[in-house]
């Protein structure tokens, strides 16, 4: 069965530094991968996708996430780590025909 | 274009008594999906339904059921309530029930006492 693997339950940053958030996925196919964010009580926005179009995907919010075959990994990153992109991030994998599979979520927390 | 719309989004519940919540999705989208977020559990799915059908079905008691309608409309049961059922649901609406990405409602924070 399909999973995914978020390495980090929380990663802090200051504001204005580099964020990296890491995936993995075990999928034996070719996977469609997703980057949601969740803030308090809210619903999930997607971030970006990536459909094998091409292996770096920019996303909303000046994220964008790099797959690599090699590595089963879909990092997300960001330059620049603003105050309102504290939330929870969630890795997701969907198989043609299959329900979401979410990862386990990362808490973001940028400090001033 | 309107979003997802979940109703209510939020409820208060005794145990035992059963609840519906309800999901619009977005025009044009024929997939319905739920989902079951708790802090201890995450986001678990629930059932996903395609022009009214259930095409899958997580690993939950049939206390948990669901349908949808012609016009896409979903609904989610929960009959006897118990405490663990606090969670907030998901409702989440895609163009087909493929690699499409999903978008997501604000859900309903259900509350069992």
């Amino acid at each position: 069965a399909q999973s995914v693997t978020q390495l980090d339950s929380h990663v802090s940053v200051s504001e204005g530094t580099p964020v990296l958030l890491r995936c993995n996925y075990s999928s034996s196919y070719s996977p469609s991968l997703f980057w949601y964010v969740q803030h308090p009580n809210k619903g999930l926005q997607l971030l970006l996708k990536y459909t094998s179009a091409a292996t770096l995907v920019k996303g909303i919010n000046g994220f964008e996430a790099e797959f690599k075959k090699s590595e089963t990994s879909f990092h997300l990153t960001k330059p620049s780590a603003h105050m309102s992109d504290a939330a929870e991030y969630f890795c997701v994998d969907r198989n043609y025909g299959q329900n979401f599979v979410f990862g386990p979520g990362t808490r973001l927390s940028v400090l001033p | 274009k309107a979003g997802v719309t979940q109703t209510p989004r939020y409820l208060i519940k005794t145990r035992g008594q059963q609840v519906t919540l309800s999901c619009s999705p977005i025009s044009g989208h024929r997939s319905v999906s739920w989902y079951q977020q708790t802090p201890g559990q995450g986001l678990q799915f629930l059932f996903e339904y395609f022009s009214e059908t259930q095409r899958n079905k997580g690993n939950f008691p049939g206390r948990f059921s669901g349908r949808q309608f012609s016009n896409s409309r979903s609904e989610m049961n929960v009959s006897t309530l118990e405490l663990g059922d606090s969670a907030l649901y998901l409702c989440a609406s895609s163009l087909e029930s493929g690699k499409t990405e999903a978008f997501f409602g604000q859900g309903t924070r259900l509350t069992v006492v």
